[in-house]
């Protein structure tokens, strides 16, 4: 079992709000990733980080922004939430070698902004 | 560039029916295959993989085998269960690239 871990599980928010949902695992992993992803629906990769201080936008363009100063920890910050940011966002990692060549995932993060 | 397709759903099966989800892919020289499970409200859970060419990937009765040569990697079950329900992904890994690709995924809905 993976040990990557999301906060919070489920967070409902007003429009304006700034929010930021965290992200940690404790396997060592240089690389992370956040995904977008509608209820059941594709992953869309909104940024990706392959060590500390590195981080790079993904394939689909988001207002969030992040941030990697420790290994373990790659939070996400919205600076002003919206109603078009409501989805659930998912964290994942991988390492390095063999161990690179599997994704793990977190729970997920359930937004709703209203 | 690299991608992955899959069958649309909703797959909608019968208790104990076969199941077959397809896959194909196209990337650049031997990617790494992946079949990732996401049950509601959860993220995604590793299903199995398969690494080369002619590699069965197996786990929890799902089985997949990785053919070059049609370029697929096509999930299968012999008796599905309601515990079954959930979406599939099919994904890849390059060689040469640092990220995976997802399919857009297939749902899922074994009825009693």
């Amino acid at each position: 079992e993976a040990d990557i871990y999301q906060t919070p599980r489920y967070l409902v928010i007003g429009t304006g709000k700034k929010i930021t949902l965290e992200c940690s695992q404790t396997m060592g992993h240089d690389k992370m990733y956040w995904y977008q992803q509608d209820p059941g629906m594709e992953l869309h990769l909104i940024h990706y980080s392959y060590g500390v201080n590195s981080t790079e936008k993904g394939d689909l363009s988001s207002e969030s922004t992040v941030s990697r100063i420790r290994t373990e920890h790659f939070p996400l910050t919205l600076e002003s939430a919206r109603p078009s940011h409501t989805s659930q966002y998912l964290c994942a990692s991988t390492g390095q070698g063999g161990s690179g060549n599997t994704i793990y995932f977190g729970e997920g993060s359930w937004l709703t902004v209203v | 560039g690299n991608s992955v397709t899959q069958m649309e759903g909703p797959v909608t099966l019968s208790e104990e029916a076969f199941l077959t989800i397809n896959c194909t892919y196209t990337a650049t020289g031997y990617p790494s295959l992946f079949w990732y499970v996401q049950y509601p409200g959860e993220g995604l859970q590793l299903l199995l993989k398969a690494t080369k060419a002619d590699d069965k990937g197996s786990n929890k009765g799902f089985e997949a085998t990785y053919r070059k040569e049609t370029t697929s990697f096509h999930l299968e079950k012999g008796s599905v269960q309601v515990s079954d329900s959930a979406v599939y992904f099919c994904a890849l890994k390059d060689n040469y690239g640092q990220n995976f690709v997802f399919g857009p995924g297939t749902r899922l809905s074994v009825l009693p």
